[in-house]
């Protein structure tokens, strides 16, 4: 199974301010040298995960340009430029190279 | 507008039977692939199985298999999650999601881009 390891296991972060979260892979996520499998999700308090990213770096629809995308193989980052109150949650990398489809720990975002 | 939202949850006896459901509208339903992920309390997320846009492929979680069984039914929307036997550490809230889209070759995989918001389910006697 691939394993996947986020850091930090939580972030505080002033309103304004960036924020970056890292996910490392137990091996490559990147298929026929095109497409890396690996996506980020965020769990606001008391709702249901919804997508941010998919395939390393591409925004899914409706999500703020803000957040962005960055890596290949192993190594992948979210990237928040300047976060907001809306922000706040616990945020997740996924990989979907392969079953068993595995997450990471998750990051928890909290505002200063 | 595009929406899945589960049912079926409550509690159930270890040893037990549920069946939870996922009814889908707003997209076509037949292409897609589709997933169950799970989230015991205060834990994290957990993929828990996944069908194929023709019901002819499954994968499962290797702690589920031969007690879970994904399966779908085309002609009504539905993507269903039997819980034969469960185990006290299938106590969790289950999401359906909307998988990568299929076709003749392959998929075009656009992430999990669609959630439900979860059904419960508690295994205590």
């Amino acid at each position: 199974d691939i394993v996947m390891t986020q850091s930090p296991l939580s972030l505080t972060v002033t309103p304004g301010q960036p924020a970056s979260i890292s996910c490392r892979s137990s091996q490559s996520l990147l298929e026929s040298n095109t497409h890396n499998y690996l996506d980020w999700y965020l769990q606001r308090p008391g709702q249901s995960p919804q997508l941010l990213i998919y395939l390393g770096s591409n925004r899914a629809s409706g999500v703020p340009d803000r957040f962005s995308g960055s890596g290949s193989g192993t190594d992948f980052t979210l990237k928040i430029s300047r976060v907001e109150a809306e922000d706040v949650g616990i945020y997740y990398c996924m990989q979907a190279l392969q079953t068993p489809l595995t997450f990471g720990g998750g990051t928890r975002v909290e505002i200063k | 507008e595009v929406q899945l939202v589960e049912s079926g949850g409550g509690l159930v006896q270890p040893g037990g039977y549920l069946r939870l459901s996922c009814e889908t509208s707003g997209f076509t339903f037949s292409n897609y692939w589709m997933t169950w992920v799970r989230q015991a309390p205060g834990k994290g997320l957990e993929w828990v199985a996944s069908i194929k846009e023709d019901g002819s492929e499954k994968y499962y979680l290797d702690s589920v298999k031969g007690r879970l069984t994904i399966s779908r039914d085309n002609a009504r929307n539905l993507v269903f999650l039997q819980m034969n036997s469960p185990r006290g550490e299938d106590t969790a809230v289950y999401y359906c999601a909307r998988d990568r889209e299929g076709y003749s070759y392959g998929y075009y995989y656009n992430g999990m881009d669609v959630w439900g918001q979860g059904t419960t389910v508690t295994v205590s006697s």
